[in-house]
């Protein structure tokens, strides 16, 4: 059972332009919202959080959104650069940081 | 460079085989995760350590197990293989026991022949 989804496996963006990558979950015991970028033959890199006490958090170019009510997450990249091209993945946890659950991700295509 | 290293790269092996992958976390850290990432699939979390106590269990299959040593470093054997084990096996360290997984190993690819 996908408790975090990713259904976009794929997004194609312009150089300068806002990506936008967004991500579902079912589970409303989540308090714990992550972004991680993994490049190729590289393990994953966390990026951004976001606990259920925020909609927003920002760092530099990269701000998660959250909607708890529609269980709904998003994170911006902007401006996007050719560098950001990567697989993003969003995980959630409960308030005890026990278990991670990742969605299956979303391949950033940044083109020049 | 993460810091979490992550032996083999690469296994290739047959069905009903046994393997060990090896997992040494960041310089500091206490906390191991093992991850599965099945083909087009996200991470489904195996297991996580801390300080050589198993603390928490995810969809880990009885014919695998896993184990922290004094040293810290972290083991995952995976035994009776079956085809569908073939994965890229990550493991994933942080200093608490209630951090998010923070720094990741490149991961072990598994291929069952």
């Amino acid at each position: 059972d996908q408790q975090v989804k990713q259904n976009s496996p794929s997004l194609s963006v312009q150089e300068g332009r806002i990506s936008i990558l967004n991500c579902d979950y079912t589970n409303s015991m989540f308090d714990y919202f992550l972004w991680y970028k993994k490049y190729p033959a590289e393990g994953p890199t966390f990026l951004i959080s976001i606990s259920s006490i925020k909609d927003k958090n920002e760092d530099g170019r990269f701000t998660v959104f959250l909607n708890k009510s529609a269980k709904h997450l998003s994170l911006h990249i902007v401006p996007s650069q050719p560098g950001d091209s990567a697989v993003y993945f969003c995980a959630a946890s409960g308030y005890n940081f026990n278990k991670f659950y990742f969605g299956s991700g979303t391949k950033l295509n940044v083109k020049p | 460079d993460s810091g979490v290293t992550q032996t083999p790269k690469h296994l290739i092996t047959a069905t009903g085989q046994r393997v060990t992958l090896r997992c040494s976390p960041r310089s500091g850290d206490l906390s191991v995760y093992w991850y599965q990432q099945s083909l087009d699939q996200g991470l489904q979390f195996l297991i996580q350590y801390y300080n050589g106590e198993e603390r928490a269990k995810g969809n880990i299959l009885e014919r695998f197990s896993a184990q922290q040593f004094p040293d810290l470093h972290s083991e995952l054997n995976l035994s009776s293989l079956e085809l569908g084990d073939s994965a890229l096996y990550f493991c994933a360290s942080s200093v608490e026991a209630r951090d998010q997984p923070q720094h990741f190993g490149d991961g072990t690819r598994l291929s069952i022949l």
